[in-house]
Formats: structure tokens, sequence, C-alpha cells
């Protein structure tokens, strides 16, 4: 059974802290893994995917995420938080693209000036 | 770029009619889900479509859903009788083969009164 679970729902990050925000998952075979963001009244967009290939992805935004098979972790940071970072982030496993994915509960990413 | 698209963004109906949410997936892809998203709550999977057929579906597409794709290109989903706790955002989604993810269209916001 796969499953994800974000540690944190609310997350809050001065202007130009470092983000972190977590992500573990559960999956009995090599996992697919993504990271989406939502913005106020938007649909999910994708800021990046890990699909066994290197193990640290780079995305949009200035965003990345490592893939930690020893944790079954896929967290995702970035140096420096923006004002426009402010969003809903959630984590995602397929274990076999084209089936459904499985989201986390998602991580309300506060910037504060 | 090629994008989702969902009509309409925002859907009132009453308790007991039926409603159609229509959606546009990305011209060229294979896979077409339907999710939702209540309102503070995690994004969850009601179904997903290939090959003009359901390949899978949760506990939550029972018998007052259905799903069509009428004409190649839009991908709509139905619930026959709405019920108020069907009051929630509907994600559609479309991924193409191989290690493609999903793409999300902006949603449609179905209130139910």
């Amino acid at each position: 059974a796969q499953s994800v679970t974000q540690l944190g729902s609310h997350v809050s990050v001065s202007e130009g802290a470092l983000v972190l925000l977590r992500c573990n998952y559960s999956s009995s075979v090599p996992p697919y893994l993504f990271w989406y963001v939502q913005y106020p009244n938007q649909g999910l967009q994708l800021l990046l995917k890990y699909t066994s290939a290197a193990t640290l992805v780079k995305g949009i935004n200035g965003f990345e995420a490592e893939f930690k098979k020893s944790e079954t972790s896929f967290h995702l940071t970035k140096p420096s938080a923006h004002m426009s970072d402010a969003a809903e982030y959630f984590c995602a496993v397929s274990e076999i693209l084209g089936n459904q994915f499985y989201f986390g509960t998602g991580t309300s990413l506060t910037v504060i000036p | 770029e090629p994008e989702v698209t969902q009509t309409p963004s925002h859907q009132v109906t009453q308790m007991g009619q039926e409603v159609i949410l229509r959606c546009v997936p990305i011209s060229n892809h294979l896979y077409f889900y339907w999710y939702r998203q209540i309102l503070g709550q995690k994004v969850e999977f009601l179904v997903s479509f290939y090959n003009n057929e359901i390949s899978e579906k949760s506990e939550i597409f029972d018998d007052q859903f259905s799903v069509e794709r009428p004409d190649g290109s839009n991908f709509t989903l139905k619930i026959r009788s709405t019920k108020l706790e069907d009051s929630a955002m509907y994600f559609c989604a479309s991924s193409g083969a191989g290690d493609s993810p999903l793409h999300f269209g902006n949603g449609t916001r179905l209130t139910v009164t």
C-alpha cells in the first residue's frame, strides 16, 4: 500500500530563510514521487518529480528535493524563501504511472517579511 | 504550454440535482483522472480512465458518479443526485505515457445547497 505523510501542516519562515517541507512515503515498490504547489484559488502545479533517475531533483522556482530511500523521504527545500512562495504544498506518490497518485495532507507555507 | 481546462469554474446546485463537470485534457495525453478536495482537506483520488474505460476508482466513486469521454477531447464527471457532502473543489488531471506526471486543471468549485 502507498501513502504519504507530510509532517507539519503549517510552516512559517522568514523571507530569505531556508525552506524545508518534509515528506515521508511508504511504498512496496520503487516509487515515483512528486511535489505540487497550490496557490489560492488555483489548481495544482507540478514543482518537481522523481522517477528513478538522479536522487537530487531540481524543480521550478528554485525548489529541489532529495530522494532518500534509506529514510523513505522526499523532503522539499529552497535555500532562500521569497514572499511569492507562500502557498500550499503537496507531496504525492505513485507506484505505477497511469494509476492514481496518493497525496499527503499538504503543508501551508507562510513567508514572513 | 498546453494545459488542462475545466468548466465551469464554479457550479452551484441544489441537493438532489445532477451536475456535469467538464474537462478538456491535454490533447496527446492518455490517462485521465478526477480528484476532489473538500475545503481545508487533502486532495482525494476519485477515478482514473484509460483506453475508454475506468482503470481504477476509489470508494468515494460510488454509483452516483460516472465519467465519460464522449468525443475524444472532453472528459466529464457526472454526479447523478448531489448531496451536501459533495461540495468540494473537483480537479481534472491528465498524463502522458512513460514517467509523465499529472497535469491538473484549475478546478471546478461545486457548491451543493
